[in-house]
């Protein structure tokens, strides 16, 4: 199994609402990453969760807020978004954090924040 | 902080032409990624280089990783209209004590039937 799962496919929510993004792989990566990506724009680190550790928070605004319950499994819960948070958001996971490693891309939440 | 630059930002060719696509970077790399990302979908990995003037080929499509490990350059030949989607190239550089990947804008590729 070489896929990264994530749901939903498509999630709109007020600016009020609180949501959450879900993210699953199976294939013992013991680094799991969430990307945000505009239209027309490389993929944008968020975070790295490392061995189930958060590592690398790059300066994401707290209205963002990463879990990882398991090896397996990677949330983002999300709360008082603004409508410049609208984007694809994208989980990839790898076998090692580190030199090298490959990421396999989940296919992503588009996200629509009204 | 580490800068990779891709160009061109879009191309378009004609089915059966070839297509090259070039990373630089800013500082020099420990390895290069390319990914393939099509139209509505997500990234996909094709290759990683490690090793100073490294070339790798899958069949039609040849990558190449410069000597000084700061440049990359991804080569399609005579393009199918399955080539059609964004390539972007990520490098790492262990040096600056980072094991992220840092991402290029992408070339955006369309081929025309």
């Amino acid at each position: 199994d070489t896929e990264v799962t994530q749901t939903p496919k498509h999630l709109v929510m007020g600016m009020t609402n609180k949501k959450s993004l879900k993210c699953e792989q199976h294939m013992g990566h013991r680094a799991m990453y969430w990307y945000k990506q505009k239209a027309k724009k490389p993929p944008e680190l968020m975070f790295v969760y490392s061995y189930e550790k958060l590592s690398i928070n790059e300066s994401v605004p707290s209205r963002f807020s990463p879990e990882c319950p398991n090896s397996s499994l990677l949330n983002l819960h999300l709360h008082a978004l603004q409508p410049e948070d609208s984007a694809l958001y994208l989980c990839a996971s790898s076998q090692v954090p580190g030199q090298g490693a490959e990421q396999y891309f989940g296919p992503g939440t588009r996200l629509t924040v009204t | 902080g580490q800068q990779v630059m891709q160009i061109p930002q879009y191309q378009h060719v004609q089915e059966g032409e070839d297509f090259t696509t070039y990373c630089n970077s800013s500082t020099t790399l420990s390895n290069i990624q390319w990914y393939k990302q099509r139209p509505g979908g997500h990234p996909v990995f094709l290759i990683q280089l490690v090793k100073s003037g490294e070339v790798k080929k899958q069949k039609r499509l040849t990558f190449q990783f410069g000597e000084a490990k700061k440049n990359s350059s991804l080569h399609i030949t005579a393009t199918q209209t399955t080539d059609v989607g964004t390539y972007f190239c990520a490098g790492t550089d262990l040096g600056a004590g980072s094991y992220q990947l840092t991402f290029g804008k992408g070339t955006k590729l369309s081929v025309i039937p």
